[in-house]
Order: structure tokens, then sequence, then C-alpha cells
């Protein structure tokens, strides 16, 4: 296991609903990555927060919003829920902005709109 | 911007054969690339990763990959496949822009038969 969990692992929610996903990470790791990932698809980049700033952004409307915490753990905050926001939805922590470190994912959180 | 191919959605090998699955990148500068793997309903675990240095990267659970930088390739192999290898794997390279995110090919799904 990796020591990043997420929460809660599956959820369902109607249309134009709101959500909160969360993520707990790493000890140590003060950077936070969310990612989606489709049904039969690649995990895509939603933001990244880097001791409590976003630090990057996916293509991705802002009704995906997000928040860190001061000990590192992070918030993902999904705004009027549309059909097509149903996905896996992960979560990766990681030590420092660095291009050469792997970074660690939790187990995910399954999000269903109806 | 950075991409990353995986020409083949499923490779099917016996037990006991060597296995290779196949990546092509396109990035602007030197490439940092990875590999991860997702078992069912779980979360995308790191196996190994190139940065600089020998082109042939040894990783977790037996797992190699070649980085070929002519052929833009980073080939991820394995000398013996076990039946527990059988899972969906991503190759993925970092994007050197702004928060240093994970660009993801599509996946490969590996079915190891007994």
């Amino acid at each position: 296991e990796t020591g990043v969990t997420q929460s809660p692992t599956h959820l369902i929610k109607t249309r134009g609903q709101q959500v909160t996903l969360r993520c707990s990470s790493q000890s140590g790791h003060n950077t936070v990555s969310w990612y989606q990932q489709a049904l039969g698809q690649g995990p895509q980049f939603i933001f990244q927060y880097y001791r409590e700033e976003e630090n990057g952004r996916g293509n991705f409307p802002p009704r995906f919003s997000g928040l860190q915490f001061p000990n590192y753990s992070s918030e993902l905050n999904v705004n009027a829920l549309e059909l097509d926001d149903s996905a896996l939805y992960l979560c990766a922590s990681s030590l420092e902005v660095q291009g050469n470190t792997e970074a660690f994912f939790g187990q995910g959180t399954r999000l269903t709109v109806v | 911007a950075q991409s990353v191919a995986q020409p083949e959605d499923q490779v099917n090998v016996a037990e006991g054969n060597p296995l290779t699955v196949k990546c092509t990148y396109s990035v602007s500068g030197n490439p940092y690339l990875f590999w991860y793997v997702q078992y069912p309903n779980r979360g995308l675990q790191f196996l190994l990763k190139y940065i600089t240095g020998d082109n042939l990267v040894k990783g977790s659970y037996g797992f190699e990959a070649e980085f070929n930088k002519s052929q833009t390739s980073f080939h991820l192999k394995k000398p013996s496949a076990l039946v527990s290898d059988s899972a969906l794997y991503f190759c993925a390279v970092r994007d050197m822009g702004y928060g240093q995110n994970f660009v993801f090919g599509p996946g490969t799904r590996l079915s190891v038969l007994p």
C-alpha cells in the first residue's frame, strides 16, 4: 500500500448536485495531484496543489475546484455534476514538485452520476 | 505538448513466456518516463522510471523497461510472465511545464494465460 488514502471509495450523485472527495497524502509529501480516469481511458490531470497553493491545472472547467490543507491533505470539489463526470478519481502525492520523482496513488473514488 | 501512445489495447501471453508492453512518446526536451500498473478496483502502482543513464531500467516485480531515444520508445518487459501480472498497464511521461503532471497513455490490458 502507498499510504495515500481516499474517501469515500464509492458514491452515487444526481446530475446537478455537488460532491467533495477527500485525500490524505503520504506522510512527508507536500504535493497532491488529482486525476480523472474515465472508463477504458488513462488518467487525465485535473490539478495539483503544492504547499496549499494550486500549482498547475489541466483542461477541466472551473466547476472542478480544490483545496490543500496545512497537513497537506486535499479535497476535490465538483459543482453542477454532469453525467460525463462519472469516473474514477485518483489522488496522487509526491515529495516536492520534481519531475524525476514518482507519485504514489490512492485507491481512488468511484463517482457515478445519475 | 507531451503525449504517450500505447499501440496495443490488449496483450495476451502464456505463463512463463516473455512479455512486452509497448509505449512510444512525444516530448520536447529530455523525457522522464514511467510505468504504472492498475489492478481491478485499485489505484495505480509505480513499477519503474527512466530519468537518465542506463537505457535498461529495472523495477518492481521483475519488470524492466528499455529506453530507446531514436525510436522514442519505452517498452515494458518481463522475461517470464506470471498469471498474477494480469492487469492494466499505463505508460506516462512527465509534462515539464507548470506543475510537472503526468501525461498517461490509454493503457494496455495484459492477460497472462495459465
